[in-house]
């Protein structure tokens, strides 16, 4: 069965550092992979998204993801984070059905 | 474009009660999905509908919840009766189906907000 992992539940980085939020998938097949983030009070907002071809894509608001077969990651990143991406982090997943991950809290400190 | 409109945002009500969410999806997606997230907790999905048919509700607690879509449009998520873990928020989503599931980024509502006291 499909699945999703993110092993992080919170993060801290300083405004201005890069960022790295880890996400593992579970599935025979290469899935489709989303991020999503989630502000205090606010639905899911869409990130970015991997279908298939180049395994580095590119999302709104700074963000960048890369897919690794080998490692059945599909990580989030950004090199320089400002304190409004403070918020709740979702790696899914869509094979038929979108399952979600547990989520990554991002804090920024000043 | 319209997004997902979901109502109420709010609700508290008393355990053993009932309660009923509405969802309406963005107009012509044929996929809906309803989810519950607990606080801390990631997106789980409950049942996901493919125009006014059931797809998955592999997690959906038949016992106290149900869910319609009516004509492959509006649907309801209702909950009878409800316990104090049901407190939680309850997300809908829609999503545009086509060959190759090329479509397949879901959009989402604000959600409601459950408080079972």
């Amino acid at each position: 069965a499909q699945s999703v992992t993110q092993p992080d539940i919170h993060i801290t980085v300083s405004e201005g550092a890069s960022l790295e939020l880890r996400c593992n998938y579970s599935y025979g097949a290469t899935p489709y992979l989303f991020w999503y983030v989630q502000s205090p009070g606010q639905g899911l907002q869409l990130l970015l998204k991997y279908f298939s071809g180049d395994t580095l894509v590119q999302g709104i608001k700074g963000f960048e993801a890369e897919f690794k077969r080998s490692q059945s990651s599909f990580n989030l990143r950004k090199p320089s984070v400002h304190w409004s991406d403070a918020a709740e982090y979702f790696c899914a997943t869509h094979t038929g059905k979108l399952i979600f991950g547990q989520g990554t809290t991002l804090q920024v400190k000043p | 474009e319209a997004g997902v409109a979901q109502s109420p945002r709010y609700k508290i009500i008393e355990k053993r009660q009932s309660v009923a969410f509405w969802c309406n999806p963005i107009s012509g997606h044929a996929t809906l999905y309803w989810y519950q997230q607990i606080l801390g907790q990631g997106p789980k999905l409950l049942i996901q509908f493919q125009n006014n048919g059931v797809v998955d509700d592999s997690q959906l607690p038949k016992d106290r919840f149900s869910a319609e879509r009516l004509k492959g449009v509006d649907s309801t998520l209702k909950i009878q009766p409800a316990k104090l873990e049901d407190s939680a928020v309850y997300l809908c989503a829609s999503s545009l189906e086509s060959r190759g599931w090329v479509n397949t980024e879901a959009f989402f509502g604000q959600g409601t907000r459950l408080t079972v006291v």
